[in-house]
């Protein structure tokens, strides 16, 4: 079966504009996260949505949002971009929450410069 | 504050004989942990978990063990590969995996033949 798609792979913004990255769960999965991996950093959770619903979020400013749709797809947007934005951003599906052993997308590469 | 913590940035290895990554955390509520391994340019994979009511859980070349009173897991690779070239990342949550993720900064494994 298809694995998490996420895209676009890469994507180069300047500070200031806004962006939307896409998830598309895998099928029958109805939980995805966003995570944002930098090198200093690690891997940092952003927000957790099941059923159209925002069950978890982390420590990120407003600037980050997200939204699941009927058919479990993701996005997440980030407004008013920063230089300290750029990342990978990477989603990860399962069948619900708690079921643990998230799939992970490629991720979105994002610069901003 | 780090809750999850990969001492080890890197750890080289040679073919055949015995990895062992490590990981500490500092929250006692955490009581589901993971394992995932990074390719360059691909999402974290899943390896393994454990609960907090085992102290060892065991797939195949893969064992991690959970030493609750000292908040520190380990995963041991027997044999290492050269295929087992990647970084690990170590993840724990609360709730028996129903709250969020924290990840570890990964430990960037390399195994020379």
């Amino acid at each position: 079966k298809a694995g998490v798609t996420q895209t676009p792979r890469y994507l180069i913004k300047t500070r200031g504009q806004q962006v939307t990255l896409s998830c598309s769960p895998i099928s029958g999965h109805r939980s995805v996260s966003w995570y944002q991996q930098t090198p200093g950093q690690g891997l940092q959770f952003l927000f957790e949505y099941f059923s159209e619903t925002q069950r978890n979020k982390g420590n990120f400013p407003g600037r980050f949002s997200g939204r699941q749709f009927s058919n479990s797809r993701s996005e997440m947007n980030v407004s008013t971009l920063e230089l300290g934005d750029s990342a990978l951003y990477l989603c990860a599906s399962s069948l619900a929450p708690a079921t643990g052993g998230d799939s992970f997308g490629s991720g979105t590469r994002l610069t901003v410069v | 504050d780090q809750q999850v913590k990969q001492n080890s940035p890197s750890l080289s290895v040679q073919e055949g004989r015995i990895s062992i990554l490590n990981c500490d955390y500092t929250n006692s509520m955490f009581d589901y942990f993971l394992w995932y391994k990074k390719y360059p340019a691909e999402g974290p994979t899943f390896l393994i978990s454990i609960s907090s009511i085992k102290d060892k859980n065991e797939d195949g070349r893969f064992t991690v063990f959970l030493n609750k009173s000292a908040k520190h897991l380990s995963l041991h690779i027997v044999p290492s590969q050269p295929g087992d070239s990647a970084v690990y990342f170590c993840a724990a949550s609360g709730l028996q995996g129903a709250q969020k993720l924290v990840f570890g900064q990964g430990t960037r494994l390399t195994i020379n033949p």
